[in-house]
Parts: C-alpha cells; structure tokens; sequence
C-alpha cells in the first residue's frame, strides 16, 4: 500500500534538545511538506521541497532545518531554537505541478518539557 | 492576518440531516480550493475540491459550493452520518505551475452528527 509514514506517533524532549521527526514516501511524490497544528488553529506551512536537494521555507520555518538528500524521505529537525515546539507535526507529499492534492501522513505528536 | 475563516469551531447535526461547513477567503488570487477531513491522532484525508472556473463540485453526499464574488466556499454534506463526524479544515491555493502546491488551512470545524 502506497503512503506516508511519520515515525514515531509520540515523541518527548527536554527543552534544548534538537529533535528529528521521520517522514517516508512511497507514493513516488516530487514535492513533501510539514506541517504544524495548534490546538484551535488550522495547519501552518514549516517548509516544503519540490525536488531532491531542494527545499524552500514556509510560513514559520523559525527554529526549524530540513533536508531532502532521497526523493523518499524529508526530515523535519525542530531545533532548540523554535519557542514553542510542542506541536503536532504532520507531513505530505503530492504531485509537482497542477492541481493535485496533499496526501497526508497521521502526524507525529511533539511534547518538550 | 488569516486568509482563509473558518468562523464557526464547531457545528452539531442530527443524522440524516444536512450539515454546511462554511469557509471565507480574502485573497482573491485563490483559485483552487480543497476540503480535508480530519479525525483526532490522524492526518487530514482529502475530500474533495473545486477550481475557480466551476461554482460547484459533487462527489456522492459531499457538495462543495464556490461563489467568488463573495470569497466564499462551503461544503454539504447529505444525509449527514455518524462517521462523518470529525474536524473539516477548508484550504486554498494559488496556481504556480511546475511548483509544489502551498496550501493555506482555515482553522477547522468540528462537526459531530448526532444519532
């Protein structure tokens, strides 16, 4: 079955340390994003790649880094920078171009005490 | 400033009944439009869309409704059913060909369809 995996569902940090949210394709997508849900707020672009080796900045890329080295997998590092990183974190991929929508991983669930 | 309200958090409906899901949108430079379907602890799933270029889109019990002259969408939902509870979230996107599609959430309503 063709989707996307985020890893692991729940994840727990001390505050001021760096932390890498998993994020895998096998739907053969160009283009992956993250995302970020607060509780009463729709979902906030972190950053998105349209191609391996790329990546552009979204909304609120602050205290965030990615990476994009396979077509597969786009890491999401929340940084001990970002302020408020306690989150839900949703990553998805779609077709480049067009209008094709977003398929959506089931989020990874970020706690920093 | 949000680009796309969803003003209403939540919405309760009996079954068998219509629900509406209504969305405002401010830029008018938007012209594709999506709805997502969200249970709790899951990524959204997408429902259904709509181009600027139609006012309507169906797809079995689920209607969405474009009017652009008001910067308004909305989603029907007939008959409503239990497992049609969960938070709809309405976003919008700007055409930009050969490049990853961004999209802009609202804020979400939570629908719950009473038995």
């Amino acid at each position: 079955d063709g989707g996307i995996t985020q890893s692991p569902k729940y994840l727990f940090r001390k505050e001021g340390q760096n932390v890498t949210l998993s994020c895998e394709q096998n739907l053969n997508h160009d283009a992956m994003y993250w995302y970020r849900q607060d509780p009463g707020q729709g979902l906030r672009l972190i950053y998105y790649s349209q191609i391996v080796n790329d990546f552009q900045k979204g909304d609120i890329a602050e205290g965030y880094s990615v990476s994009r080295e396979k077509k597969e997998s786009f890491p999401l590092t929340v940084t001990s920078a970002q302020k408020n990183p306690t989150a839900f974190y949703l990553c998805a991929s779609s077709i480049r171009g067009g209008n094709s929508p977003l398929h959506f991983g089931n989020g990874t669930r970020l706690t920093v005490t | 400033d949000q680009q796309v309200k969803q003003n209403s958090p939540s919405l309760s409906v009996q079954e068998g009944r219509i629900s509406i899901l209504n969305c405002d949108y401010t830029n008018s430079m938007f012209d594709y439009f999506l709805w997502y379907k969200k249970y709790p602890a899951e990524g959204p799933t997408f429902l259904i869309s709509i181009s600027s270029i139609k006012d309507k889109n169906e797809d079995g019990r689920f209607t969405v409704f474009l009017n652009k002259s008001a910067k308004h969408l909305s989603l029907h939902i007939v008959p409503s059913q239990p497992g049609d509870s969960a938070v709809y979230f309405c976003a919008a996107s700007l055409i930009s060909s050969g490049s990853a599609r961004q999209l802009t959430f609202g804020s979400g309503t939570q629908l719950t369809v009473l038995p």
